[in-house]
């Protein structure tokens, strides 16, 4: 398995509140991605790093921020939650390919968020 | 708009029956075209990563296979331990280290 932990794995929260989600690699790998799966939906890109302090928006970024300060962690923040941000969020990382570009990502365990 | 369909969204077999799961993409270039297994609660696992069209490659009873517009994972003689929901996902050159899923097919192997 990839050395990708994510905490945490549940959190029932309410409406308005902020949320951090955070994602551990153990594989100093430079490339992380935040991705939340939806019935109906699959799986969507947030926002995505390709470095320390390095960021940048995916497909569904509104209503999220991310920061990355050490290789290792990679958070992710709800400044504050909406009812359809109930999902569930995956941690996601890459190493390097030959050439610089990204190659197979390797997803977390995930976190189940349920916002009320 | 880069899309990617998976067909059909499930798919019952009875144990041994061999079938193909349907992968269908429309990027704007394709760098990489990947497989994954996910299982109830669970990540999504890594299978097969294709990047050229004709290209194969095999793991126990699946193979991927891609051209120009799909890809197929096939099964062959299927055991109750290979059901799962089966993604696939693309990556545009454009849109580099952004993968497009498609939505998966459930696969249930009954004994």
């Amino acid at each position: 398995d990839a050395g990708i932990t994510q905490s945490p794995r549940h959190k029932v929260t309410e409406t308005g509140t902020p949320v951090t989600l955070r994602c551990h690699q153990t594989e100093n790998h430079r490339y992380m991605y935040w991705y939340r799966q939806d019935p109906g939906h699959g799986l969507r890109l947030i926002h995505y790093s390709y470095g320390v302090k390095d960021t940048d928006k995916g497909e569904v970024s509104d209503g999220y921020s991310v920061s990355r300060s050490k290789t290792e962690d990679f958070l992710l923040t709800l400044e504050s939650a909406t009812s359809s941000q109930t999902s569930v969020y995956f941690c996601a990382i890459s190493p390097p390919r030959f050439g610089g570009v990204t190659d197979t990502q390797y997803f977390g365990p995930g976190t189940r968020l349920t916002v009320l | 708009e880069d899309q990617v369909t998976q067909s059909p969204e499930a798919l019952r077999l009875q144990e041994g029956e061999s079938s193909s799961l349907n992968c269908s993409y429309t990027v704007s270039g394709l760098r990489g075209l990947f497989w994954y297994r996910q299982d109830p609660g669970k990540g999504p696992e890594f299978l097969f990563t294709l990047y050229s069209a004709g290209e194969e490659k095999e793991k126990e009873r699946l193979k991927a296979t891609l051209t120009k517009k799909e890809s197929f994972l096939h099964i062959t003689a299927p055991k109750p331990e290979d059901s799962a929901t089966y993604l696939c996902a693309a990556e545009p050159i454009q849109g580099a280290q952004k993968l497009v899923f498609g939505q998966g097919t459930r696969l249930t192997i009954n004994p």
